[in-house]
């Protein structure tokens, strides 16, 4: 079964940081482009950023530039979302998902929630 | 960036009835829409890709359809575990981008 898994989410002050990861098993991880994406609760959907299968190129948000990177490890089937400067509008669910270049996000994960306050 | 407009943002129907939710992109988007439905507590869960293929394992009553700037979900025959919230998104242009959701609840 493809399964993607997220942690470290939790509360963290304003200006603080966050690292996320998302496990991955059931799917030959290096195929697929990742991505993040997040949810206020009782809100939408927001891209954040995402990562091409070798790490070469990655995209972002305009919200989240110089703020957050996306990062992967092919050989530990993982994938991370270094989050600083945080601040109160990222407080959400985020969640990975899998997809390939230019196409839908077919497989997600099950969300970790990241709430930034004082 | 390219904006995503739902319509309705939120709907009444009973098991049975037909369904129809609408999503207009700001500039056209070719075919790259794809549609997802979310429960409440759980991840979005892709129904349609490439705006009208049905992803595997999805019931065929969801459908699918339009191009350019004009798109619809439909659900031929609405069954209790459908009551959910949709989101189309475009990936046709960074970022990718959703609508703002349709809450379909129970008459």
């Amino acid at each position: 079964e493809v399964q993607l898994v997220e942690s470290g989410g939790g509360l963290v002050q304003p200006g603080g940081s966050l690292r996320l990861s998302c496990a991955a098993s059931g799917l030959t991880f290096s195929d697929y482009w990742l991505t993040w994406v997040r949810q206020v609760p009782g809100k939408g959907l927001e891209w954040v950023a995402n990562i091409k299968q070798d790490g070469s190129e990655k995209y972002y948000v305009d919200s989240v530039k110089g703020r957050f990177t996306i990062s992967r490890d092919n050989a530990k089937n993982s994938l991370h979302l270094q989050m600083n400067s945080l601040r109160a509008e990222d407080t959400a669910v985020y969640y990975c998902a899998r997809h390939e270049q230019r196409e839908a996000f077919d497989i997600w994960g099950q969300g970790t929630m990241v709430t930034v306050s004082s | 960036a390219i904006r995503m407009t739902q319509s309705p943002s939120s709907l009444s129907a009973s098991t049975g009835d037909r369904v129809t939710i609408t999503c207009r992109a700001s500039q056209g988007i070719s075919s790259y829409l794809a549609w997802y439905q979310q429960k409440p507590g759980n991840a979005p869960k892709l129904l349609i890709y490439a705006a009208s293929t049905l992803q595997s394992g999805v019931p065929s009553r969801f459908s699918g359809s339009g191009s350019g700037t004009d798109f619809t979900l439909t659900i031929s025959c609405l069954q209790s575990e459908d009551f959910a919230t949709f989101y189309c998104q475009q990936y046709f242009s960074y970022p990718p981008t959703f609508g703002g959701g349709t809450k379909v609840g129970i008459k």
